[in-house]
């Protein structure tokens, strides 16, 4: 069965104190890893899309990898606005199909 | 540069009652989907549209319809609600064909509360 899982659940940091948040999948045949950003009464904002191993994007303070099982979204010197939850969603399955799974997010609180 | 649009934002309902979500986009994409967000648990897929005139279930479709009436507006319908269908609901479209993998854009969803 296709599953992704996100780790930590939720990640406290100092302003400027960098770290670095985990999407780990088990899907047949990925078409593409996409990340979000959510804030609260908001819907998901799109960030990157990765399509294959080793690729990697970057935007500001965020960078995101990807590995043939998992993704990384790293956060370098973060700032309190950066505080959100993150998602990591999948593409998946030759069919063409082209539905999304959903990891459950992890809740980032960046303190000034 | 609305994007999608989600209408209403909040909504009571009491259990047995019907009520219609409605999304509208202003993208031009062909695709449209709807998922619920429940707390400890990521979007779900509730139902999709893929072109204009197709619709298909996702994830969890029992107890809920849809109707894509044109291009721009798909619509969520739950028709005797139960309090199980408490969630946020979101809206979302994308671009491109099934052999490109577009990004999906949301809206900011309707909170949804059955008691």
């Amino acid at each position: 069965e296709d599953q992704v899982t996100q780790s930590p659940e939720a990640l406290r940091l100092q302003e400027g104190e960098s770290s670095s948040l985990n999407c780990s999948y088990t899907v047949s045949g990925l078409r593409g890893l996409f990340w979000y950003r959510q804030d609260p009464g908001k819907g998901p904002e799109f960030l990157f899309t990765l399509y294959s191993a080793g690729e990697e994007k970057e935007k500001e303070r965020l960078k995101a990898t990807l590995t043939k099982k998992e993704s990384f979204l790293h956060i370098t010197a973060p700032k309190p606005e950066d505080s959100a939850t993150y998602l990591c969603a999948v593409q998946a399955g030759m069919d063409s199909s082209y539905k999304l799974i959903f990891g459950s997010g992890t809740r980032l609180l960046v303190r000034p | 540069n609305a994007g999608v649009t989600q209408t209403p934002k909040f909504q009571v309902l009491k259990t047995g009652q019907s009520m219609t979500l409605q999304c509208a986009q202003d993208m031009n994409h062909n695709s449209m989907y709807w998922y619920r967000q429940d707390p400890g648990m990521g979007l779900r897929l509730i139902y999709y549209s893929a072109s204009e005139g197709t619709t298909d279930k996702g994830e969890v479709p029992n107890g809920y319809n849809v109707s894509r009436l044109n291009k721009r507006e798909f619509s969520l319908r739950l028709e005797s609600a139960a309090p199980s269908q408490t969630s946020v609901y979101f809206c979302a479209c994308q671009g491109g064909d099934r052999h490109i993998n577009q990004p999906q854009h949301f809206g900011d969803g309707t909170r949804l509360s059955i008691l």
